[in-house]
């Protein structure tokens, strides 16, 4: 069956320090992979995604993810989070053809303290 | 360039009442599919329309169902609704690079 795990439901972090929320799937076939943020009440709003090429991308508000075939993961990281980074990210992946419909993970809340 | 807009922001209703959500698409955009968010929970695909017909559907009974105009914006319609059907409902349009717009949603709540 087609699905994305988050493991972590909530992470708190200090503001400035690291962060890496984890992401793994389970596809019949390289999928294509997005991450997404989610502020309360909000839409979601697209960070980055990967297709192919290389395995680390960079996306929008100072971060990057690593896809990882053998481990089937999709990592988003961010060297110095910032008090605004507080939200919900949800990871997804899309099938390379067809219908284009996301499957998403559950979630992952990020709590940031000052 | 406009992005993707959903009217009602809100709206309440009661069991058994019918529902019609409102889409428009990005600029330049074919495809609108819809998401239904139960709270907690991530987005969960519905349909997708691409030029005006049904492209793809997801886990969802009949009573459920959109349309697709010529300008490329999408109505999602509920019929008989239940409480389970509170949520946030997300309407996302595409082209062909496959990568979703999404719209700040709709939060239904059924009582």
């Amino acid at each position: 069956a087609q699905s994305v795990t988050q493991p972590d439901i909530h992470i708190t972090v200090s503001e400035g320090a690291s962060l890496e929320l984890r992401c793994n799937y389970s596809y019949g076939a390289t999928p294509y992979l997005f991450w997404y943020v989610q502020s309360p009440g909000q839409g979601l709003q697209l960070l980055l995604k990967y297709f192919s090429g290389d395995t680390l991308v960079q996306g929008i508000k100072g971060f990057e993810a690593e896809f990882k075939r053998s481990q089937s993961s999709f990592n988003l990281r961010k060297p110095s989070v910032h008090w605004s980074d507080a939200a919900e990210y949800f990871c997804a992946v899309a099938p390379p053809s067809g219908t284009y419909k996301y499957i998403f993970g559950t979630g992952t809340r990020l709590k940031v303290l000052a | 360039e406009t992005g993707v807009t959903q009217s009602p922001t809100h709206l309440i209703k009661t069991r058994g009442q019918q529902v019609t959500l409102r889409c428009s698409s990005q600029s330049g955009h074919n495809t609108v599919s819809w998401y239904q968010q139960a709270l907690g929970q991530g987005p969960q695909f519905i349909f997708q329309y691409y030029r005006e017909e049904e492209n793809g559907r997801g886990n969802f009974p009949p009573r459920f169902s959109g349309l697709q105009f010529p300008n490329y914006s999408s109505e999602l319609n509920v019929n008989a609704l239940e409480l389970d059907d509170s949520a946030l409902y997300l309407c996302a349009s595409s082209n062909s690079d496959r990568e979703g717009h999404f719209g700040p949603g709709t939060r239904l709540t059924v009582l």
